[in-house]
Formats: C-alpha cells, sequence, structure tokens
C-alpha cells in the first residue's frame, strides 16, 4: 500500500551541485506532477506528464528538468543547484479521469547553501 | 491568469471554537474543488466538490461549493488540537491541471 514514495527525503546541496529527486508511484496513474512548496506561496506547479515518456512546463519550471522514461516513475533534475532551490518538493499521481484527486508523496526538503 | 486565493492566512482559535475557512477562485475550465490538510508532511484528502450548493461532510468538518460566486468554505466545529495544520484549497481544471492556494495556517489552542 505504498502509494506514492520520494526519495530522498532530505538533502543539503551546495550551490552547484546537481541532484535528482525520484518519485514512484505503484497506481498506475498516467498523471504525475512536482511541486514546490515555499512559505506563504502554496504549491507551485515544476513540471507536470501526462504519461510515459511525456513531460510539460508547469508555472515555475526553470532550473529544473524532468524525465518519465516508466510510467511509474517521474524524476526532478536539478542541474546546478541554486539557493532559490530550497523549498520543500512534494511530487503527485492522478489517474486522469474526471473527478480523481491528486495523491501525494511525503516530501523531500531541500536546502541549498 | 487562473487563480485560487485563501483567506485568512493564518487562524488561531480556541479549544471548541468553530472555524471557517474560504476559498475564492479564478479558473477557466473549472471541474472540480479540492480540500487537502496538511502536517508538517504529505498533505492528505478532506473532500472534493463538483456540484454546487452540496455540502460534504465528514464529522466535524463540512464544505461547500457556490460555483455561482466562485467560491468554497470549509467548516471546522468544536475544533481540536488536533485539528491544528494547513489547509489547502485546490481547484482542478479540464487537462488535470490543479491549481493550489497559499493555505490557510490554523493553530488550536488548548
Amino acid at each position: 500500500n505504498a502509494g506514492v514514495t520520494q526519495t530522498p527525503k532530505f538533502r543539503v546541496l551546495k550551490t552547484g551541485q546537481s541532484m535528482t529527486l525520484l518519485c514512484a508511484q505503484d497506481m498506475n496513474h498516467e498523471y504525475m506532477y512536482w511541486y514546490r512548496q515555499d512559505p506563504g506561496m502554496g504549491l507551485r506547479l515544476i513540471h507536470y506528464s501526462v504519461g510515459e515518456g511525456t513531460t510539460a512546463k508547469g508555472e515555475v519550471p526553470d532550473g529544473y528538468n524532468v524525465s518519465r522514461l516508466k510510467k511509474q516513475n517521474f524524476l526532478l533534475g536539478l542541474e546546478s543547484a541554486a539557493p532559490s532551490q530550497t523549498s520543500v518538493y512534494f511530487c503527485a499521481s492522478s489517474s486522469g479521469g474526471a473527478g480523481e484527486k491528486l495523491f501525494f508523496g511525503s516530501g523531500t526538503q531541500l536546502s541549498v547553501l | 491568469e487562473d487563480k485560487v486565493v485563501q483567506s485568512p492566512l493564518s487562524l488561531v482559535v480556541h479549544e471548541g471554537d468553530t472555524v471557517t475557512l474560504n476559498c475564492s477562485y479564478e479558473v477557466t475550465n473549472f471541474r472540480s474543488l479540492l480540500w487537502y490538510k496538511q502536517e508538517k508532511k504529505a498533505p492528505t484528502f478532506l473532500f472534493m466538490l463538483t456540484s454546487s450548493g452540496i455540502e460534504k461532510k465528514s464529522g466535524r468538518l463540512s464544505s461547500i461549493l457556490d460555483k455561482k460566486e466562485l467560491f468554497s468554505i470549509l467548516n471546522i466545529t468544536a475544533t481540536q488540537t488536533g485539528d491544528s495544520a494547513i489547509y489547502l484549497c485546490a481547484v482542478e481544471a479540464t487537462g488535470n491541471q490543479f491549481y493550489f492556494g497559499t493555505g490557510t495556517s490554523l493553530t488550536v489552542i488548548p
């Protein structure tokens, strides 16, 4: 009964370093999303995917890249981390049908020094 | 530009009080409105509303949608310390796009 699993849960990077966040879902969902959450800003969409092999930009895509090589996995990459990318990152998935809700992972706390 | 606005941004109440959280939206191609509760970790689903005027209820929590005036309210009666959390409102548009408000931070004091 895993649902949406994110790894890692915490990470500290130095400016300029790169890293990849992994999101895995076992619900056979078509749609997957990456959000960042900052104080007073709510959840903002970074990138999303409507199916295996597809990706699209959200509201705040700059500085991030994503890949969806397998239906169950959605990777978020930071090629050259900046302090402005310090945030909590949430992955979510949805079946894509009408009236279907988002299921969230437990989040990744990322600090860029 | 699609947007979801929640008010108030934060709220402090005493146990036993009743609170009303507000969510207004301007989203084209509206499909549904969702409420989530977030306690330090992942948001957890509370309600989904698609039709105007039909109240959804779960224990002490209830919510209603007004599609004409483009808003929803979340009511919590007889608040408990366990209700302390951030409450997020999200609107789903066609194409499975979800737009979130900034959230309302609720603190319930014993």
